[in-house]
């Protein structure tokens, strides 16, 4: 099992440029999940998907959307990039959201918007 | 959600325990407590969870006093490749972390 994968590892945008970072999970989990990192920060939720077909906001979706295109695959996209939103992004999975199901964590997106 | 209090960072020595405090002293009666850890920029890794009885994997240990009020994180022997950030989280979902800055903690030779 791959896990959770993220394609790309690295990008660089230029103000108002538009992207689309991709997440895939081969865990047949149901829920989905997107966290940007800052610099010596924690991961703070953007997005989340309980199940294919319902995507909810987290504590900082401004700026962002999201698409579950089916079980698999949970995509974020940037409309109009800006330099706060360079960070890390981690894409995660779990079962489901009860308290015993933990998440699994993808590699990471590096983004710089200049 | 309850917060959580850790201490920034630890150092311990290779081979020997790492015990790692985590105070959450409003935390409710359906919330768990979970530790992840984050080494070096890589995506963070779940460790363990628990609710009121201490838990023990084949990663780590984890403490929670009577009151639940806080916990501890142990890693029995721990190595250099142990040497990350470790995240206490409490939540009534494990869908529904909320990741502070956790404890920097750093094993050295």
């Amino acid at each position: 099992n791959a896990g959770v994968t993220q394609t790309p590892k690295f990008q660089v945008l230029k103000t108002g440029q538009s992207m689309t970072l991709q997440c895939a999970q081969d865990m047949n989990h149901n829920s989905m999940y997107w966290y940007r990192q800052d610099p010596g920060m924690g991961l703070r939720l953007i997005y989340y998907s309980a199940s294919e077909g319902t995507t909810d906001k987290g504590e900082v979706p401004n700026g962002y959307n999201v698409s579950r295109l089916n079980k698999r695959e949970f995509s974020l996209r940037l409309e109009s990039a800006a330099p706060s939103q360079t960070s890390v992004y981690f894409c995660a999975s779990s079962r489901d959201r009860s308290p015993t199901d933990t998440q699994y964590f993808g590699p990471g997106t590096r983004l710089t918007v200049l | 959600d309850a917060k959580t209090t850790q201490p920034p960072s630890m150092d311990c020595a290779e081979g020997r325990a790492a015990n790692l405090p985590c105070n959450h002293s409003t935390i409710s009666g359906n919330e768990y407590v979970y530790w992840y850890r984050q080494i070096h920029s890589q995506g963070p890794q779940y460790i363990i969870h628990g609710l009121k009885n201490n838990e023990t994997n084949e990663m780590a240990s984890l403490i929670i006093t009577e009151d639940r009020k806080s916990s501890t994180l142990i890693l029995p022997h721990a190595t250099l490749r142990d040497t990350a950030v470790y995240y206490c989280i409490v939540s009534n979902q494990g869908g529904k972390l909320i990741f502070g800055q956790g404890t920097e903690l750093s094993v050295k030779p």
